[in-house]
């Protein structure tokens, strides 16, 4: 595709629901990465992929955040048990060299 | 941990004055990225930085990164209102993962 493409854009989550968020990155692509941006702030780094590897995951706040990769190309952060405090926009990236390709983000609120 | 703080957090100019914001790293950096975000919108890559006392120009942008390589600046010159966003700074250690600075949101007047 011509861009990052993610989905759902917009997500409204009873607190304790699980929830599954999609990225669609570049194509040949070989480096994927998940932020979380909260309102008035940078992005804050979540998890990295290299193909299907999840080489650094130090980002992810609790063991209710978890990314895949299966096959190196789509990418899913599912978050277990919602809680209010994430409600937050999060970003997809891909990246074949330095620049990182932001896809649209999805905007997640937490009831 | 790694930090990366940037200055100012806001600005407000007339449309025509210059603008400059301003990033500082903790811990030297191997690479430092610029990105530009419009309100409503996702960051946007603008340039990358490596080499020591780099100095880079995109049309009225210019870009340095210090001779530490823990520091670095974005001018704009003569502001238009197209310029208008937040900009952010992202230092890379030694492995991919980027920290983000907390931007600067610029606001120009025409």
């Amino acid at each position: 595709g011509a861009g990052v493409s993610q989905s759902p854009r917009y997500k409204v989550a009873k607190r304790g629901q699980d929830v599954a968020l999609r990225c669609d990155p570049i194509s040949g692509h070989v480096s994927l990465f998940w932020y979380q941006q909260a309102l008035g702030q940078g992005p804050e780094f979540l998890t990295y992929f290299q193909n299907e590897a999840q080489l650094d995951k130090s980002g992810l706040p609790s063991d209710r955040f978890f990314a895949e990769r299966p096959e190196g190309s789509v990418s899913t952060l599912k978050i277990q048990r919602t809680q209010q405090e994430d409600s937050a926009v999060y970003l997809c990236a891909s990246s074949l060299h330095a620049a990182q390709y932001f896809g649209p983000g999805t905007r997640l609120l937490v009831l | 941990g790694q930090q990366v703080m940037q200055i100012p957090q806001y600005q407000h100019v007339q449309e025509g004055e210059d603008f400059t914001t301003y990033c500082n790293s903790s811990t030297t950096l191997s690479n430092i990225q610029w990105y530009k975000q419009r309100p409503g919108g996702h960051p946007v890559f603008l340039i990358q930085l490596v080499k020591s006392g780099e100095v880079k120009k995109q049309k009225r942008l210019t870009f340095q990164f210090g001779e530490a390589k823990k520091n670095s600046s974005l001018h704009i010159t003569a502001t238009q209102t197209t310029d208008v966003g937040t900009y952010f700074c992202a230092g890379a250690g030694n492995n991919r993962k980027l920290i983000w600075g907390l931007g600067t949101s610029l606001a120009v007047n025409p």
